[in-house]
């Protein structure tokens, strides 16, 4: 049962432009997380947002940012999008305790022409 | 830092044989652990999750996972595995002083089943 929705499934664009994805979940939780997985299914935090707190893993470059309007959304923005972009990107929810199972969306696949 | 290591980047298992997947991690406190398995072109999903105490955990359909401290490792098993296992298998571990932000993952194994 899906719980946590993601928008779009597959983005395909070109460098330079700038692209946003959409993640909602349904279950309530204070936390949501964004993550990258790359072509070989190396996943890594990107972002963890809780009660306006928002805590970036360092290796992120700057031309992402996190957009929440509710504790329900937070979503994905790259500024200008690089070839090295082109990976899955999956959202996910908790209550943000450290050992609450965090729930993932089915991912956002952009590929970067 | 820490660092969870999945030494099996694929494994291929006969349908009704028994499946072990290992996982070690490095952490200094105590671990949180986590396994997830990822079905083709779908997000990831909870098998099972260690909380200090009895160290082995039972998860969904039929699997179930061994923490050993002084091995520092959390291996996943199930006895008989079906057609529907075939995915990637991810281990987790959470941090301890600044959980929020978020797990650290495995490179995962690959379980490819056939009959």
């Amino acid at each position: 049962e899906t719980a946590v929705f993601q928008t779009p499934n597959y983005h395909v664009t070109q460098v330079g432009n700038e692209v946003s994805f959409n993640c909602k979940q349904t279950l309530g939780h204070d936390t949501m997380y964004w993550y990258k997985q790359d072509s070989k299914k190396l996943l890594k935090i990107m972002f963890s947002y809780n009660n306006k707190q928002l805590i970036v893993n360092e290796t992120v470059p700057r031309r992402f940012s996190p957009q929440s309007s509710d504790k329900a959304h937070l979503n994905l923005r790259i500024k200008s999008v690089e070839p090295e972009d082109s990976a899955v990107y999956l959202c996910a929810s908790s209550w943000g305790g450290r050992g609450d199972t965090q729930y993932f969306g089915p991912g956002t696949r952009l590929l970067v022409l | 830092a820490q660092s969870v290591t999945q030494p099996d980047a694929r494994v291929t298992v006969s349908e009704g044989a028994s499946l072990q997947l290992r996982c070690k991690y490095s952490y200094f406190g105590t671990p949180y652990l986590f396994w997830y398995v990822q079905y083709p072109r779908q997000g990831l999903q909870l098998l099972l999750k260690y909380y200090p105490g009895d160290p082995v955990v039972q998860g969904v359909n039929g699997f179930e996972a061994e923490f050993s401290k002084s091995n520092s490792s959390f291996h996943l098993r199930k006895a008989s595995v079906h057609w529907s296992d075939w995915a990637v298998y991810f281990c987790a571990v959470s941090m301890d002083d600044n959980y929020a932000q978020g797990l650290t993952f495995g490179l995962g194994t690959r379980v490819s089943v056939f009959p």
